[in-house]
């Protein structure tokens, strides 16, 4: 069975840093091209960014809002996806998503980022 | 940048009656790349359709999905009262990958 399962998440200052986590299992993580979707209250879901395989190319892709300040990553060996946030504003708080695609898209439970002086 | 616009905002129906929801793109989607979800409050969205007209694992038959290129359609036929929620189209055909605003099934 297909799971992912975010962790992580916080209250952070606006400035202020984060990395998430995502554990996978249940498929070959290491043929698997990962993304991060959230969803500020209120708000409809937001595409945040993706990794391709390695065998792929292992690069990232992100939208717009937070090309610069996030960063995607994935180590293979554990099975684990990242999203390291820095440079956090308040418009960055939302619940955040670990998703991926095997013949329909699976999300995980979700983590909570909340960006608050 | 693919933009996903769905229509109506709103929709008003009484349970037993059919809806159709519509998601039209900027651009053609790849390969028909569509999924669409449903999302009550305090939920995660939650798969209904993906590649189109693919249902996902767990959807009732009363669930389905049409389109390509730009237009593409979810329809449910004899809403149940737990059908009453917020959709969302998502592509996945190009990067960056975009959901649309969502449409509101409100029980009339």
């Amino acid at each position: 069975e297909v799971q992912v399962v975010e962790s992580g998440g916080g209250l952070v200052k606006p400035g202020g840093s984060l990395r998430l986590s995502c554990a996978a299992s249940g498929f070959t993580f290491s043929y698997a091209w990962m993304s991060w979707v959230r969803q500020a209250p209120g708000k409809g879901p937001e595409w945040v960014g993706r990794i391709k395989s390695k065998g792929d190319g292992g690069t990232a892709d992100y939208a717009a809002p937070v090309k610069d300040r996030f960063t995607i990553s994935r180590d293979d060996s554990k099975n684990t996806l990242y999203l390291q946030m820095n440079s956090l504003k308040t418009e960055d708080t939302a619940v955040y998503y670990c998703t991926t695609y095997r013949s329909g898209w699976y999300w995980g439970q979700g983590t909570l980022v909340t960006v608050s002086s | 940048e693919i933009v996903l616009t769905q229509s109506p905002g709103t929709l008003s129906l009484s349970p037993g009656e059919g809806a159709t929801l519509s998601c039209r793109a900027s651009q053609s989607v790849s390969s028909s790349y569509l999924a669409w979800y449903q999302q009550k409050p305090g939920q995660a969205p939650r798969l209904l359709i993906y590649d189109a007209s693919s249902r996902a694992t767990g959807i009732p038959d009363r669930f389905s999905g049409s389109g390509s290129g730009t237009d593409f359609n979810l329809s449910i036929s004899r809403l149940e009262p737990e059908d009453f929620a917020v959709y969302y189209c998502q592509q996945y055909g190009s990067s960056p990958y975009t959901f649309g605003q969502g449409t509101r099934l409100e029980i009339k």
